[in-house]
């Protein structure tokens, strides 16, 4: 089964406004992360989030994590039309090993 | 090399056709991902190789997928038979030491077409 899900599944902005992103998994995590894809190939790293952590920041993004509720969620502030993606957020499955992603948002920032 | 490198970028074959995919990971990098991504949808996660540990292959989708790594460089992705729903992307990862601690660095992927 799938260890993230993501909410929303379709995100649409203008440039300049915040776009929030949320994803839920199931089990215990060692780490969470957040990865971006443009067009439908490879997949980019954005941040990695411990599960000892509560907050990250990395340039305009900031990601949350709540292990007592099993979210995390993704801020990006003062989007760009550069921005316009899929996320995806990933979590190590319950065999431990190799990690798990959710079906992803698809943001669209509008100029 | 710079980066995770997959070949072919594309390929169209003929459905009951064997189709072998090829994914260079970064060198250094002891753990590799295969996935598998359908139009407008999520990564559907293959199988994970990390060192010379027994591979994860939980989650091959049937006997007629099946993959190889040797040490700790090339893997290859093998689909017998292959049937039009094994159209997708397949998205191969490299990491330096697994999930547990760094990012993954992705390929571009081979966009697969069965015809």
């Amino acid at each position: 089964s799938q260890q993230g899900e993501e909410d929303p599944q379709a995100l649409s902005i203008q440039e300049g406004e915040n776009a929030t992103m949320n994803c839920s998994y199931k089990t215990s995590i060692n780490n969470l992360q957040w990865y971006r894809q443009n067009s439908g190939r490879g997949l980019v790293h954005l941040i990695l989030i411990r599960s000892n952590e509560r907050e990250k920041h990395s340039g305009r993004l900031r990601v949350t994590l709540d292990t007592s509720k099993k979210s995390s969620s993704l801020l990006i502030t003062a989007s760009r039309a550069a921005d316009t993606a899929s996320y995806f957020c990933a979590t190590i499955g319950q065999a431990g090993t190799a990690l798990i992603f959710g079906k992803g948002t698809t943001l669209s920032v509008s100029s | 090399g710079a980066g995770v490198s997959q070949s072919p970028s594309n390929k169209v074959t003929e459905k009951g056709k064997d189709v072998e995919l090829r994914c260079d990971p970064i060198s250094g990098h002891t753990a590799l991902y295969w996935y598998r991504q359908r139009l407008g949808q999520g990564l559907e996660f293959l199988i994970y190789f990390q060192g010379n540990s027994a591979p994860d292959k939980s989650g091959l989708p049937s006997d007629r997928f099946s993959a190889e790594r040797t040490g700790e460089s090339v893997s290859t992705l093998t689909i017998q038979r292959t049937q039009q729903e094994d159209s997708a992307v397949y998205l191969c990862a490299s990491s330096r030491e697994g999930a547990r601690n760094t990012e993954a660095f992705f390929g571009q992927g081979t966009r697969l077409t069965v015809v």
